[in-house]
């Protein structure tokens, strides 16, 4: 597709559950970033990938956030039993190749735990 | 200190003004700078990088400090459609991670 496509844009899910978050990145695009946005913040970095290869995670907030990309494609966030500190907007970026390039943002999965 | 801060305003100005932000940054080892537009419950959207030398497009310049650490985004004759918030991203290397920091951006209101 011409950009990057996320799905689904909205996920609702009670306290507890597991949710996927699904990022479909600019094709050729080398890197791929998860952010979360809460509300009035700017984006915080979660996770960065280089094709496969997870390159950082230090921002994944615990050990129930997994995010992965198998083929160098399409990228998965996983959130484990969801808690309600969870809510918030994740963002996706593709860059043609490093993080020092431009990226270019999905329109977000907006995540409500309840 | 946060490493990258901005004023978060909100910034009231009338069309036609000319408007600066600044941003700073504390990491010296950054590399990458830029400015994203984010209007009301939308994605970022790249406004424009940030070089040593400054960089202009338009009614939109960049300029960046390395001694300061600091960067600034200047709009003149500003329009209507120029009010959302101004995110400014910093992104640094060390080793295989790369750390890309946003500030929380600056709210821009441009009233007719």
């Amino acid at each position: 597709g011409a950009g990057v496509s996320q799905s689904p844009r909205y996920k609702v899910a009670k306290r507890g559950q597991d949710v996927a978050l699904r990022c479909d990145p600019i094709s050729g695009h080398v890197s791929l970033f998860w952010y979360q946005q809460a509300l009035g913040q700017g984006p915080e970095f979660l996770t960065y990938f280089q094709n496969e290869a997870q390159l950082d995670k230090s921002g994944l907030p615990s050990d129930r956030f997994f995010a992965e990309r198998p083929e160098g494609s399409v990228s998965t966030l996983k959130i484990q039993r969801t808690q309600q500190e969870d809510s918030a907007v994740y963002l996706c970026a593709s860059s043609l190749r490093d993080g020092n390039q431009p990226q270019h943002f999905g329109d977000g999965t907006r995540l409500s735990i309840l | 200190r946060k490493e990258v801060e901005q004023d978060p305003g909100p910034f009231n100005v009338p069309e036609g003004a000319t408007v600066a932000f600044n941003c700073t940054y504390s990491n010296s080892a950054s590399q990458s700078f830029f400015w994203y537009r984010q209007d009301c419950r939308k994605e970022p959207k790249l406004l424009m990088s940030v070089y040593s030398s400054g960089n202009e497009d338009g009614r939109f310049t960049a300029q960046l400090n390395r001694a300061s650490q600091y960067i600034s985004l200047l709009i003149r004759d500003s329009k209507l459609s120029d009010s959302a918030t101004y995110l400014c991203v910093v992104n640094h290397r060390a080793g295989n991670n790369r750390k890309l920091i946003w500030g929380l951006g600056t709210s821009l209101a441009v009233n007719p």
